[in-house]
């Protein structure tokens, strides 16, 4: 069964510090990962999405790359600014269930201090 | 495009009562799908569908049911409403070519508590 880990649940930085989020998985039989955030009280918006044949995708000062071998993924924010404050969520869909369905970590939530 | 679209934002039911949660997307997805959210958690996934007349479970569907009449229309039912049912409902589309899944596009939710 596919779990889905991110770690740290929260994460304070100051304004323009470089910062990683992790996001690990137990099965690697992966279509694609995709990175979302989310506002307080607002839907998901898609930061990235990798498919299982690409180690990396990149927009703006976003960055993230995928380890199928190991189970990770990693989301990389440069210059982190206070409007980057928000809840980050990764999601992995699998071959093992049908290939339909996605599973989420909780999220890490991020508040950047200006 | 409005892209996916939710209805109704928020709603108090009582315990018991019955009530449809209606999404619609206008891209022409094929896939669709209905999540819950707790508080302080990820989200899980109630049901899905891959095309018009084709639903499925996912890790959570007890106590709800979903239709798919038409490529745009997802509802999810409630029957007999309980308290462990008070959640933020998203639905979510994506399109899928064969050759994988590509990204998904959420709806704003709907905050329900059931009382």
């Amino acid at each position: 069964k596919q779990e889905v880990t991110q770690i740290p649940a929260a994460l304070s930085v100051p304004e323009g510090e470089n910062l990683v989020l992790n996001c690990s998985f137990t099965d690697s039989a992966i279509y694609n990962l995709q990175w979302f955030r989310q506002d307080p009280g607002k839907g998901l918006t898609s930061l990235l999405l990798i498919q299982s044949s690409q180690r990396e995708q990149t927009s703006g000062r976003l960055n993230a790359s995928l380890d199928k071998s190991s189970g990770r993924s990693t989301l990389y924010i440069a210059a982190s600014q206070p409007g980057d404050s928000a809840t980050y969520l990764c999601a992995v869909r699998g071959f093992n269930t049908g290939g339909f369905k996605t599973i989420f970590g909780a999220g890490t939530r991020l508040f950047v201090k200006a | 495009n409005a892209g996916v679209t939710q209805t109704p934002k928020f709603r108090i039911l009582k315990i018991g009562q019955s009530m449809t949660l209606q999404c619609t997307q206008d891209m022409n997805h094929n896939y669709m799908y209905w999540y819950r959210q707790d508080p302080g958690m990820g989200l899980k996934l109630i049901y899905y569908s891959v095309g018009a007349g084709i639903t499925d479970k996912g890790e959570v569907p007890n106590g709800y049911n979903v239709s798919r009449s038409t490529t745009e229309d997802f509802p999810l039912r409630l029957e007999l409403a309980a308290p462990s049912q008070t959640s933020v409902y998203f639905c979510a589309s994506s399109y899928s070519s064969g050759q994988g899944a590509n990204e998904q596009y959420f709806g704003p939710g709907t905050r329900l508590t059931v009382t």
